[in-house]
């Protein structure tokens, strides 16, 4: 299987702030990257697809990039909704994903 | 739009089974992939694997090989998920999610359900 890596695995941001998040996967997968939030007693929820990908609905201030082995996410502006925990996946094989970054406030 | 209605939590002695289900609503249920995953307390995303629900087929992760088995029920758009011989490690937070497109190319959970509690205890 592919083995996905994050970081930072946490960050303490304040709201304004721009954040970037980090994956890192063990071979290429091309553009197969995936980001989901999760936010505490929910389920996840996609953002990106195809690494850059903007999901409906999903602020425009959140951006992905990157192919091959590493991809970013870019919040612009942090709001105070986004405080959560992000994860990566790829969708190259079967599907893995990264250990997570839990953002918090600063 | 589209909703996934999982049942309830369930408590479970180690070796038994538990079956969860999946309610799919809001679409056609024959067109898009089924997927399962599990999150343990306090741990990340574990993918199980995934249903075809139109034939029926499926594709398990290696790690749940010979333990689980997906079905479905396409007459009642519902999809199940049965996990046998449990162990205290199975305990987590069970989900179905649809996947974001008509195919089996690029596995992508987009739609989840609202996830199930299996506790397995003694």
């Amino acid at each position: 299987d592919i083995q996905m890596t994050q970081s930072p695995s946490s960050l303490s941001a304040s709201v304004g702030d721009r954040v970037t998040i980090t994956c890192r996967a063990s071979q290429s997968i091309s553009n197969s990257l995936n980001w989901y939030q999760q936010k505490p007693g929910e389920a996840p929820k996609l953002l990106i697809n195809t690494a850059s990908s903007l999901q409906s609905g999903v602020p425009s201030r959140f951006s992905g990039s990157g192919s091959g082995t590493d991809f970013t996410l870019t919040i612009s502006s942090l709001q105070p909704e986004d405080f959560a925990t992000y994860y990566c996946q790829q969708s190259y094989s079967t599907p893995t994903f990264g250990p997570g970054t839990k953002v918090d406030i600063k | 739009q589209v909703q996934l209605v999982q049942s309830g939590a369930e408590v479970k002695k180690p070796g038994a089974s538990v079956k969860v289900s999946c309610k799919a609503s809001g679409y056609t249920f024959s067109v898009f992939y089924l997927h399962w995953l599990r999150q343990a307390p306090g741990q990340g995303l574990e993918w199980m694997g995934w249903i075809n629900p139109h034939s029926g087929s499926t594709d398990y992760a290696q790690k749940f090989k010979g333990r689980v088995t997906m079905t479905r029920d396409t007459s009642i758009t519902t999809a199940y998920m049965e996990l046998s011989r449990l162990k205290s490690d199975d305990t987590a937070v069970y989900y179905c999610a649809r996947d974001l497109r008509d195919s089996s190319i690029s596995p992508t959970p987009a739609s989840w359900g609202q996830g199930t509690l299996v506790t397995v205890s003694s």
